[in-house]
């Protein structure tokens, strides 16, 4: 998997907790991406990080909030979970913003 | 809005067959393109990424072609085996290289 590893792999909360997920690399690639995938909808991009500090909105931004302290790591933030964010959650790294590089998952269901 | 689509959406073959997974994009403008494969429960792996300046890339038994001005790509598997089984995904790149991805064709070959 590219050097990425996500965690937790697998999450069960309840509405209104927040949630965090962290994606992890030792690639040391500038660009960090979270998508998610829903039957029906394919991946789609949430946020993006184009270096340490620098994240940008993705199509599906409402809900969720990142941050990028250091290259090798970018977490995710549920502020509060609700049940249409019940999803996969993949990771992905890109050292120059071509190729993308996807993690293994994580795998979120919010009763 | 760039919309991408593949097909077929599922495909089954027996083992040994040569076969072409189709991908269809709306806007020409993209500078690459993206196969990746995915296996149930997995992440996505990448397979083949092709600049718009290439009209074909090889790995192995996968071949995939680029054609810009239709808006066409293909991804040819010779000699297909049954560790081919996956689904295959297509995707371009869009603004903040926000990936879009087809539907995905799912793949089984028989033994």
């Amino acid at each position: 998997d590219a050097g990425i590893t996500q965690s937790p792999r697998h999450k069960v909360t309840e509405t209104g907790t927040p949630v965090t997920l962290r994606c992890h690399q030792t690639e040391n690639h500038r660009y960090m991406y979270w998508y998610r995938q829903d039957p029906g909808h394919g991946l789609r991009l949430i946020h993006y990080s184009y270096g340490v500090k620098d994240t940008d909105k993705g199509e599906v931004s409402d809900g969720y909030s990142v941050s990028r302290s250091k290259t090798e790591d970018f977490l995710l933030t549920l502020e509060s979970a609700t049940s249409s964010q019940t999803s996969v959650y993949f990771c992905a790294i890109s050292p120059d913003g071509n190729e993308q590089f996807f993690g293994p998952g994580t795998r979120l269901t919010v009763l | 809005k760039q919309e991408v689509t593949q097909i077929p959406a599922a495909l089954s073959v027996p083992e040994g067959e040569n076969l072409v997974l189709n991908c269809s994009f709306t806007d020409s403008a993209i500078y690459n393109l993206q196969w990746f494969r995915q296996d149930p429960g997995k992440g996505l792996t990448s397979l083949l990424l092709i600049q718009s300046s290439q009209r074909e890339q090889t790995s192995g038994r996968l071949n995939a072609s680029l054609d810009k001005s239709s808006g066409r790509s293909t991804l040819y598997i010779a000699a297909s085996q049954p560790g081919d089984s996956a689904t295959y995904l297509c995707a371009v790149p869009g603004a903040g290289n926000m990936l879009t991805f087809g539907g995905g064709t799912r793949l089984m070959v028989k033994p």
